[in-house]
């Protein structure tokens, strides 16, 4: 069975500086797909990026940008330039063959203060 | 464009009792997924639901049920409450089983149990 384990359950960081999530995976599969979801206090869960694993190429969006070790299992999330609305709980999720459920991470709690 | 919408927002219960909570998706989509997110086990996934059929179904024992209208619009029924079914209920929709990772999750539904 697929798992997904994230090590930090909280971080906090200085508004401006560059902080690093890490979330390591386990599964036998060769093709699926990872992606970090963020949940700010008492709003709605949200996509922040994706990665399929076929492409070697990391994922950016904009001040996010993930490190995709396939080998090592291993997919961070980087996000540079930390603003006061990044505060966060930010999950990583591994997806399997398409259409299986989403496999969460327990997640890492960011706070960014000025 | 509307987004996920569950109802209701908050809700208190006592041991024994059952409990309907309500799901209605991004109008177009017709997938709907449910998580069960506590602080201890994360977030755990209950079930999906495809044109009114059951997809996928996690881990869950059979008091956790769950169906899907023609409109789309999902229901999830808890019967006999625990005190450890507290937790925060989220509703996820998409086009369809195949959009990979591409969730859309409402607010959720905090159920208490007393």
């Amino acid at each position: 069975a697929q798992t997904v384990t994230q090590s930090q359950p909280e971080m906090s960081v200085q508004e401006a500086e560059t902080v690093t999530l890490s979330c390591t995976y386990d599964t036998s599969e060769n093709n699926y797909y990872l992606f970090w979801y963020k949940q700010p206090p008492s709003r709605q869960m949200i996509l922040v990026i994706r990665q399929e694993a076929y492409k070697q190429q990391n994922a950016t969006e904009n001040r996010f940008s993930v490190n995709f070790q396939k080998a090592a299992k291993s997919f961070s999330l980087k996000i540079s330039d930390s603003q006061l609305g990044d505060t966060a709980m930010y999950f990583c999720a591994f997806e399997g063959q398409a259409g299986t459920a989403l496999i969460f991470g327990k997640g890492t709690t960011l706070s960014v203060s000025s | 464009k509307a987004g996920v919408t569950q109802t209701p927002r908050y809700l208190i219960k006592t041991r024994g009792q059952q409990v309907t909570l309500s799901c209605s998706p991004i109008s177009g989509h017709r997938s709907v997924s449910w998580y069960q997110q506590t602080p201890g086990q994360g977030l755990q996934f209950l079930f999906e639901y495809f044109s009114e059929t059951q997809r996928n179904k996690g881990n869950f024992p059979g008091r956790f049920s769950g169906r899907q209208f023609s409109n789309s619009r999902s229901e999830m029924n808890v019967s006999t409450l625990e005190l450890g079914d507290s937790a925060l209920y989220l509703c996820a929709s998409s086009l369809s089983p195949g959009e990979v990772g591409e969730l859309f999750f409402g607010e959720g539904s905090r159920l208490t149990v007393l």
